[in-house]
C-alpha cells in the first residue's frame, strides 16, 4: 500500500502555463510535506514544503496547496519553463516516531518550447 | 550551509563482489544521516538511517548494512553484490525537518 501516491506518472505542459502536480497521502499523522525536483543523474533537490498547520505556501513561481481533511496536496508551477522539465516527487513524514521521509512515484513534467 | 560529498561518483561491479560506498558531511556537527536507493526512472526507498556515531537503524532489508564510523562519514557496504542492488545510492542529511540530498553513486552491477 503505497504511503504517498501521485497520480500522474507524467505531465506535459505550454511553456507559460500553469503545471499542476498532484499528490495524496493514507496517514493522517504525516504533518510535514516537502516537494523535490530531480534531473536525470542528479539527487533531488528540495524545492519547497508544507507543514499541515497551512494551507497554502509560495515561493516564488511554485506553490503549494494543502487540503488536511482531503489527504491531498498539489504543487503548481506558474509560468512553466523548458528548464522545469524534471522528475517531482512529493514527500511526506510525521514528526512523532522514527523519522523516515516516505516518497511518491514521481511526476515526470515536461515543458513544451 | 552543510554540503555532502558522496564518493565513487558511479561504479560498475560484478555479481558476487564486495561493494564500499561512501558520504562525508561538512558544515553541520551531529547531523542525522540517511541512505536511500532509487531504481532507474523509480522512487526513492530510504534504506538506513543513524543519528550519532556507531548507531545506526535499517528501514528496509536489501542484504546491504551500514555504518557511521565517524560523526560526519556514512559507508555503505555488502559483501556480497545481487543485480537487484544497481540502482542511484544517495546519501542525505537532515537540517531540522529538511532533507538535503548529494549527488550520488550510479552502481551498475553486471
Amino acid at each position: 500500500q503505497q504511503q504517498v501516491r501521485q497520480s500522474s506518472q507524467s505531465l506535459t505542459v505550454w511553456e507559460g502555463e500553469t503545471a499542476i502536480l498532484n499528490c495524496s497521502y493514507e496517514n493522517s499523522a504525516f504533518d510535514y510535506f516537502p516537494w523535490y525536483q530531480q534531473f536525470p543523474g542528479e539527487g533531488p533537490a528540495l524545492l519547497i514544503a508544507i507543514r499541515s498547520v497551512s494551507d497554502k505556501k509560495e515561493d516564488g513561481r511554485f506553490t503549494i496547496f494543502f487540503n488536511k481533511r482531503e489527504k491531498n496536496l498539489s504543487l503548481h508551477i506558474k509560468d512553466s519553463q523548458p528548464g522545469d522539465s524534471a522528475t517531482y516527487f512529493c514527500a511526506a513524514s510525521a514528526s512523532s516516531g522514527s523519522w523516515q521521509l516516505i516518497f511518491g512515484s514521481g511526476t515526470q513534467l515536461t515543458v513544451m518550447p | 550551509a552543510q554540503t555532502i560529498h558522496q564518493w565513487p561518483v558511479a561504479e560498475i561491479k560484478a555479481v558476487g563482489s564486495p561493494l564500499s560506498l561512501g558520504c562525508t558531511i561538512k558544515g553541520k556537527s551531529s547531523p542525522n544521516l540517511y541512505w536511500y536507493w532509487q531504481a532507474t526512472g523509480g522512487t526513492l526507498q530510504q534504506l538506513f538511517y543513524s543519528i550519532t556515531v556507531g548507531q545506526v537503524e535499517s528501514v528496509v532489508q536489501l542484504n546491504l548494512s551500514a555504518s557511521r564510523p565517524k560523526d560526519d562519514q556514512f559507508i555503505l557496504s555488502t559483501e556480497k553484490l545481487l543485480l537487484s542492488h544497481s540502482g542511484f545510492y544517495l546519501c542525505a542529511v537532515q537540517a531540522n525537518t529538511e532533507v538535503f540530498f548529494g549527488k550520488g553513486t550510479r552502481l551498475t552491477v553486471v
